[in-house]
């Protein structure tokens, strides 16, 4: 079955960096796009960007723009997401969701399991 | 940035029918993109539960559907069961911000 697994938890300090990790199994993995979404305690989802996982083309959210970058391995199906200069307001849960063609915009399906990235001095 | 507006939270007893509004403007659902839904258990990922027009992922029953109308787009669910507490929360793409948006997100409660 189509399965996104994620890495583990992750905490960091105030200006460092992360890096998460998505593999995937059970489908031909460059023929879709790995898109990444937060959330935060309590808040709503946020897209975050996203990646063709068959050119490496990658598209990121304004509010990103420069601290993120999203990166494939298709040799070992994974796509890495790096967030750098963390602040305490990172600290979320960190989904890779596969994207999934529908009348010219995608729809997340499926999604990892989640990577809680804490941000703490 | 642009977000698409649903209400916090909607109750039902078992049995009952609840619908969840999702408002955009005319830059994402009004621009004519399509609408998807996800539901979120509690403490797990969301899952894809509708999307498009009326199009379910296999396991979803046909108690979910969905409208859309204008720059606004509507879940609904009929015959409300205990295991529909989630919440849940809408998708689409707005071309002002070249970017995918979510809804706030509903917490549904069955009473």
């Amino acid at each position: 079955q189509v399965q996104l697994v994620q890495s583990g938890a992750e905490v960091k300090k105030p200006g460092a960096s992360v890096k998460v990790s998505c593999k995937a199994s059970g489908y031909t993995f460059t023929t879709y796009a790995i898109h990444w979404v937060r959330q935060a305690p309590g808040q709503r989802l946020e897209w975050m960007g996203w990646i063709v996982a068959g050119n490496g083309n990658t598209k990121y959210s304004q509010k990103f723009q420069g601290r993120v970058s999203i990166t494939r391995d298709t040799s070992a199906k994974t796509v890495y997401m790096d967030l750098s200069s963390l602040r305490f307001e990172d600290t979320a849960v960190y989904y890779c969701a596969r994207g999934v063609a529908v009348a010219g915009m995608d729809s997340f399906d499926p999604w990892g399991q989640g990577t809680l990235v804490t941000v703490s001095s | 940035q642009s977000v698409l507006t649903q209400p916090p939270s909607v109750s039902g007893a078992p049995g009952q029918r609840v619908t969840i509004s999702c408002t955009g403007n005319s830059s994402n659902i009004g621009a004519g993109y399509d609408v998807h839904w996800y539901q979120q258990l509690p403490g797990t990922a969301p899952k894809l539960l509708i999307y498009g027009n009326n199009n379910r992922p296999s396991g979803v029953p046909d108690r979910f559907s969905v409208s859309k109308s204008g720059t606004s787009a509507s879940l609904a669910i009929t015959g409300l069961q205990g295991d529909d507490e989630a919440d849940y929360y809408c998708q689409s793409y707005d071309t002002s911000l070249s970017a995918y948006v979510f809804g706030t997100g509903t917490k549904v409660s069955v009473l």
